[in-house]
């Protein structure tokens, strides 16, 4: 089942601007990763933060974990074209982290 | 370096028939291997998961099945397709004990 639910659902914003997106969570987790998808292609790894932390940067994200409220947040900063795609939130449970549960995603169009 | 391969990359058959999906991934031994499928517009569901040969965990009670024959190869198959198992089938591969999930470029199958 998806325990992850990233909000919104869809958004368009123009080049240049910021993009930020949410995901909240029900159980406590080892680590909370995110993922990009291009259409109809494979995911691929972003950025994990484990569940000690509570905000990680990787060039243009910016990744924040609150566990007290079971959510996290993503922000793309200076969006580009290239940055459109779905982004997905994924959790890793304490109990098997070989398991990660996905969310349904949020769809990020940027205009040139 | 490590790639993972999935194929076909397309496939259409008709409801009854049986269907075979393979996975390889090259640069690595013993990884952790992983079926998802994925809805049109959704996140991924978790099918099955292996952490060796010939073991398997099947998340979802379905009409699909995984087998494992080598220690880079991952296979998923179904004795009869039905409608329902439409959809985009990605197959990800984990070091182990590591947390990061890399994805190969999806199988896209219609059931018809």
């Amino acid at each position: 089942s998806q325990q992850g639910e990233e909000d919104p659902q869809a958004l368009s914003i123009q080049e240049g601007e910021n993009a930020t997106m949410n995901c909240s969570y029900k159980t406590s987790i080892n680590n909370l990763q995110w993922y990009r998808q291009n259409s109809g292609r494979g995911l691929v790894h972003l950025i994990l933060i484990r569940s000690n932390e509570r905000e990680k940067h990787s060039g243009r994200l910016r990744v924040t974990l609150d566990t007290s409220k079971k959510s996290s947040s993503l922000l793309i900063t200076a969006s580009r074209a290239a940055d459109t795609a779905s982004y997905f939130c994924a959790t890793a449970p304490r109990s098997n982290d070989y398991k990660l549960s996905f969310g349904a995603g949020t769809t990020v169009t940027v205009r040139a | 370096s490590q790639t993972i391969h999935q194929w076909p990359a397309t496939l259409v058959q008709p409801v009854g028939s049986p269907l075979s999906l393979e996975c390889t991934v090259e640069g690595t031994s013993n990884p952790n291997l992983y079926w998802y499928r994925q809805a049109a517009g959704r996140g991924l569901q978790l099918l099955f998961y292996s952490v060796g040969i010939g073991q398997i965990s099947s998340e979802v009670p379905q009409n699909l099945s995984a087998s494992r024959p080598q220690d880079r190869q991952f296979i998923l198959s179904s004795k009869k397709l039905l409608l329902s198992d439409s959809g985009f089938y990605l197959c990800a591969w984990t070091a182990d004990k590591a947390p990061l999930q890399y994805f190969g470029p999806g199988t896209r199958l219609t059931v018809t």
